[in-house]
């Protein structure tokens, strides 16, 4: 049972490459979620779906799309990097009834800086 | 709006009590949460409380939450150089269930 798995977990990009951060569980776990952590800042929703085929946005969503094609699989799409979004991406599950009640399974992160 | 807040650090001897405090200011939320976050690693979903308990306790970890002031607080017991990491406190709003909101979170420093 590897949990919550995140692939790259370093990343370097230019300013205007895309690029895919991998996000999977095994857990069969229907709420995922995807949060950037910055000094000071704690951690901010990006986006998150409630099951395949539902996504919605948190409260940074520009920038960064999202689908969830599989319960699996979640993965973040980085359209045009920025130095902005230079940050520790985490993705996180859960299968709490009625929502996230139990808390959240958290991968390993990435670090993704943007020159 | 939703904001939960935090002290940035503390700093305790081993084997003293710690207790790292939060207030959050949305009281509809339903489910308070410690995590806690060593180096380089992701967060760790320590202890959570439902809105309608005082207190809850497991081992060396005791969380209160005084719901009246949207107060809670972590009490880690005999503090062991092993508790020294990031803690953070969240609070899950009762918005279709699935939002969650954390704080800045509080760097635990304990000295030998």
């Amino acid at each position: 049972n590897a949990g919550v798995t995140q692939t790259p977990k370093f990343q370097v990009l230019k300013t205007g490459q895309s690029m895919t951060l991998q996000c999977a569980q095994d857990m069969n776990h229907e709420y995922m979620s995807w949060y950037r952590q910055d000094p000071g800042m704690g951690l901010r929703l990006i986006h998150y779906s409630v099951g395949a085929g539902i996504t919605d946005q948190g409260e940074v969503p520009n920038g960064y799309n999202v689908s969830r094609s599989t319960t699996e699989d979640f993965p973040l799409r980085l359209l045009s990097a920025a130095p902005s979004q230079t940050s520790v991406y985490f993705c996180a599950s859960s299968s709490g009834t009625g929502g996230v009640g139990y808390g959240y399974t958290f991968g390993s992160g990435t670090r993704l800086t943007v020159v | 709006g939703e904001d939960v807040e935090q002290s940035l650090f503390l700093s305790v001897r081993e084997g003293d009590s710690s207790v790292i405090n939060c207030t959050y200011t949305d009281s509809s939320s339903t489910y308070l949460y410690w995590y806690k976050q060593e180096p380089g690693a992701g967060l760790q979903l320590l202890t959570y409380i439902f809105s309608n308990m005082d207190m809850k306790q497991d081992q060396r970890l005791t969380v209160l939450l005084n719901k009246k002031d949207k107060h809670l607080s972590l009490r880690i017991a005999d503090t062991q150089t092993g508790d020294s990491a990031i803690y953070f406190c969240a609070e899950s709003m009762n918005t279709g269930g699935f939002k969650t909101i954390f704080g800045a979170g509080t760097r635990l420093f304990v000295k030998a």
